[in-house]
This record gives structure tokens, C-alpha cells and sequence, in this order.
């Protein structure tokens, strides 16, 4: 499978501990991004990097979280000191190069967290 | 008021019926427009693109009214399998970053 791999599936972790979550995009994709979904909502945008560059952050990225992607290719997302709040499934995405307004953005299957 | 907004729904339609989802989205300078379907706890996965002529993918037709901002999609010859959420997702060339509505979900019955 060459899609958009993630992990782990589902974390539950308790209030307070630290969690990691790791994406691997499609290969030779330049872009990836994190986005956060919660229940009843649609994916809301965290950041994006294009290689190991973080262009773009969301407000909604508070300084708990941290993400990474060191050597261009897989990606990291840290979560400190949970909270009950960060209860989500939290998508990886992945686009090639941008060339253009129109280039997919093909999604990973997701890391659900529970923060109990 | 969000920036992309949607009729949470849910929709339910027998099989064979035609059912139409609609979008608004607030921000004019929004540069290209999709729906995505996403099946109960997967990922988002693209149906289509949406453009300003209009587009069909078989059962599917896109359209997109700039000048309202508005952005729609027409189901016809629902299947069961058409059950799922239908998102509309809007691409303001911010750097690619994709702005989803919340979602409408479908729910086609026998």
C-alpha cells in the first residue's frame, strides 16, 4: 500500500502524559499537513510543511503541541501534557509540489486519541 | 460565522432517489472547491473537484456560483453505498490549506 500511512491507530492515553503520533506521506510528496477532527465536525487545518519546512500554523496548534518533520519525509505530531480536550482523530495528509490551486491532498487514515 | 457551512443533515432517501447537498462559503478570494466523502470513523477521501462550468463524474454533478458563493452537489440514482458524510471543502491558495464544512450526512435506505 503506498497511501498515506499512520500511527498508531487509536492512543489512549490519561490527562497529562505526552503522546506522539507519526505520519508517513506518499512518497516523493512534498507537502504534508495535520489536521484535527472532531466528532460531528469536519477536519480543522493545524500545519503543513513543504519538505522539512513548517509554513503555516493554526491558532489551534497551542504551544503543547509540536510537529516535525526532520528529514522531509515522515512526520511527527506532540502533544504535551494532554488534556480531555484533545480527544480527536487527527489526520496526516499528503500533495505533491504545488503547481497549481487544484492539487489533491490525499488523506492518511487518521490516529484516534482518547484523553481519559 | 464559519467559513464554509453546510445542513448537517442527515438526509434519508430511498434507493434511486436524486438528493442535492449544498454549501456556502464566506471568504470571495476562495480559490478552488471540492467535495470529499468520508465513510463513518475513515478518512476524508476526494468524490470531485468542483469547477465554475460545472462538472459530472457519473452520477455525480458539481456546480459552483461564484458570485455566491455557493457550491452544490446532485446525487442522482442513489446507491446504499452513497451512505456517508459529503464535506465541502474550499482551498483558499493559503498555502493549500483545505477549510472543510462540517459536513452533511446521506443516509440511502432500500
Amino acid at each position: 500500500d503506498t497511501g498515506v500511512s499512520q500511527d498508531p491507530r487509536h492512543k489512549i492515553t490519561k490527562r497529562g502524559q505526552n503522546v506522539t503520533f507519526r505520519c508517513d506521506p506518499i512518497s516523493e510528496h512534498n507537502r504534508l499537513y495535520w489536521y484535527r477532527q472532531t466528532l460531528g465536525q469536519g477536519p480543522e487545518f493545524l500545519t503543513y510543511f513543504q519538505n522539512e519546512a513548517q509554513l503555516e500554523k493554526s491558532r489551534l496548534l497551542s504551544d503543547r503541541f509540536s510537529a516535525e518533520r526532520p528529514k522531509g519525509s515522515f512526520s511527527t505530531l506532540e502533544i504535551q501534557r494532554t488534556e480531555q480536550g484533545d480527544s480527536a482523530m487527527y489526520l496526516c495528509a499528503s500533495s505533491p509540489t504545488w503547481s497549481g490551486v487544484e492539487d489533491t491532498q490525499y488523506f492518511g487514515p487518521g490516529t484516534r486519541l482518547t484523553v481519559l | 460565522r464559519k467559513e464554509v457551512e453546510q445542513d448537517p443533515g442527515p438526509f434519508n432517501v430511498p434507493e434511486g432517489a436524486t438528493v442535492a447537498f449544498n454549501c456556502t462559503y464566506s471568504n470571495s478570494a476562495s480559490q478552488s472547491f471540492f467535495w470529499y466523502r468520508q465513510d463513518c470513523r475513515k478518512e476524508p477521501k476526494l468524490l470531485m473537484s468542483v469547477y465554475s462550468s460545472g462538472n459530472e463524474d457519473g452520477r455525480f454533478t458539481a456546480q459552483l456560483n461564484r458570485a455566491s458563493q455557493y457550491i452544490s452537489l446532485l446525487i442522482r440514482d442513489s446507491k446504499l453505498s452513497d451512505s456517508a458524510t459529503y464535506l465541502c471543502v474550499v482551498n483558499n491558495n493559503a498555502g493549500n490549506m483545505l477549510t472543510f464544512g462540517g459536513g452533511t450526512r446521506l443516509m440511502v435506505k432500500p
